[in-house]
């Protein structure tokens, strides 16, 4: 069954550390994954894609299908980061040509002044 | 700008009861899903629909149904309400997810059944 696993509930760093979200994930085939957020009061939103290799908010994800992870890494964390983190693979067998996604259970960053 | 509109935002209902959940995008996307998330769970697909007329299964659909008349809306229907429903429920649409296009919900409906 298709599972996607982030192990740390809650992160709490302080401004300027390095932080780093952890996804791990199961999946047949390429997966394509994204990386979701949802801050304070906003609905939940598109972060980053693995496919683009983009930054965003100067977040990175590198998908290591080794060891099939897609963890969130920033190398200086900043008050605003903090949300809830969610990461995102394919639901397994369904591509993503449809969109059909499954979330993980999401961390909560916390970033302190 | 609306862009997904979920109604209602917060019911209660009873064991057995019925409900529709409403969702609306202004955005003419064919895309449309709907989620649950489970306290402390992530989000899981229970239905999605690639266009008007057009819907299919995700991961947890028992207990659902749907329907997408139109591009615009995509209810989703509850007709004997169990407790195991009580959960938060999220509308998305999308453009092309063939194309990686994001997802965008809906600020969610939270429901209990007791």
């Amino acid at each position: 069954a298709q599972r996607v696993t982030q192990p740390e509930k809650l992160l709490s760093v302080f401004k300027g550390a390095p932080v780093e979200l952890k996804c791990n994930y199961s999946y047949s085939g390429s997966p394509e994954l994204f990386w979701y957020v949802q801050y304070s009061r906003q609905r939940l939103q598109l972060l980053l894609r693995h496919i683009s290799r983009e930054s965003i908010k100067g977040f990175t994800a590198d998908l290591n299908k080794g060891e099939t992870s897609f963890h969130l890494k920033k190398p200086f964390a900043q008050e605003e980061d903090s949300a809830m983190y969610y990461c995102a693979p394919p639901i397994s067998g369904g591509g993503t040509s449809y969109g059909k996604l499954t979330f993980g259970q999401g961390t909560i960053l916390t970033v302190h002044p | 700008n609306a862009g997904v509109t979920q109604t209602p935002k917060f019911r209660i209902l009873k064991i057995g009861q019925s409900m529709t959940l409403q969702c609306t995008q202004d955005m003419n996307h064919n895309y449309m899903y709907w989620y649950r998330q489970d306290p402390g769970m992530g989000l899981k697909l229970i239905y999605y629909s690639v266009g008007a007329g057009i819907t299919d299964k995700g991961e947890v659909p028992n207990g659902y149904n749907v329907s997408r008349s139109t591009t615009e809306d995509f209810p989703l229907r509850l007709e004997l309400a169990a407790p195991s429903q009580t959960s938060v429920y999220f509308c998305a649409s999308s453009y092309a997810p063939q194309l990686n296009q994001p997802q965008h919900f809906g600020d969610g409906t939270r429901l209990s059944i007791l």
